[in-house]
């Protein structure tokens, strides 16, 4: 499994853009990368998913550059509810797919 | 929206007791996970459950643990004889074959041992 590492925390003022990024130097061909977000008590929620380049959905953007050896998460325009714990994990498609979490990232945001 | 429901949300028990944590997966769903998280810490990975059997569990899932899907629907954790350190938040997670790596989460059981 292909480790990964992220900032232990992150502030930001509400109205940032803010960028978390992740490395996982030894990411595997076939592997995905993936971000969930988790609020205080409860479980963890899918964010965005992505193999290469760069994806966007309505909640976040992921880029990956060519090499794959990292990938950052772009939350624009945080508000206080974006403060949160996000993980960053790496693993392939298909099979049990069993999801390993890291220490993730808590971001706080200030007013 | 679909989702995981977990119950009991909160559970106390006393030690060497045996408790049931019970999931209600969302129904079209392959692949059901259990995770505990300690408070404060990371999510651990318990086990993973797929065509009713375990494929995969971690070191923490020793001989006092066991999962079961007794019915199309329910998705249980059994702790046999629980010790202070199972005090944790369970989660229960399922996922279906098409979407990769998108698992949903329910909210969680917080286990106290005392």
């Amino acid at each position: 499994l292909a480790k990964t590492t992220q900032p232990i925390s992150m502030d930001s003022y509400e109205g940032q853009e803010v960028n978390i990024t992740c490395s996982h130097n030894n990411i595997a061909t076939n592997d995905y990368i993936t971000w969930y977000q988790q609020f205080p008590s409860q479980g963890p929620r899918f964010i965005i998913q992505g193999y290469k380049t760069k994806v966007t959905n309505e909640v976040a953007s992921l880029f990956i550059p060519a090499d794959r050896k990292s990938s950052t998460l772009s939350l624009p325009r945080v508000s206080l509810s974006d403060t949160a714990v996000y993980y960053c994990l790496v693993g392939p498609p298909t099979g049990a797919n069993n999801l390993f979490f890291g220490t993730g990232t808590r971001l706080t945001v200030i007013p | 929206e679909p989702e995981v429901t977990q119950t009991p949300s909160h559970q106390v028990t006393q030690m060497g007791q045996e408790v049931i944590l019970r999931c209600v997966p969302i129904s079209n769903h392959l692949y059901f996970y259990w995770y505990r998280q300690i408070l404060g810490q990371k999510v651990e990975f318990l086990v993973s459950f797929y065509n009713n059997e375990i494929s995969e569990k971690s070191e923490i899932f020793d001989d006092q643990f066991s999962v079961e899907r007794p019915d199309g629907s329910n998705f249980t954790l059994k702790i046999r004889s629980t010790k202070l350190e199972d005090s944790a938040m369970y989660f229960c997670a399922s996922r279906d074959r098409s979407t990769a790596r998108e698992a949903f989460f329910g909210q969680g059981t917080r286990l106290t041992v005392v």
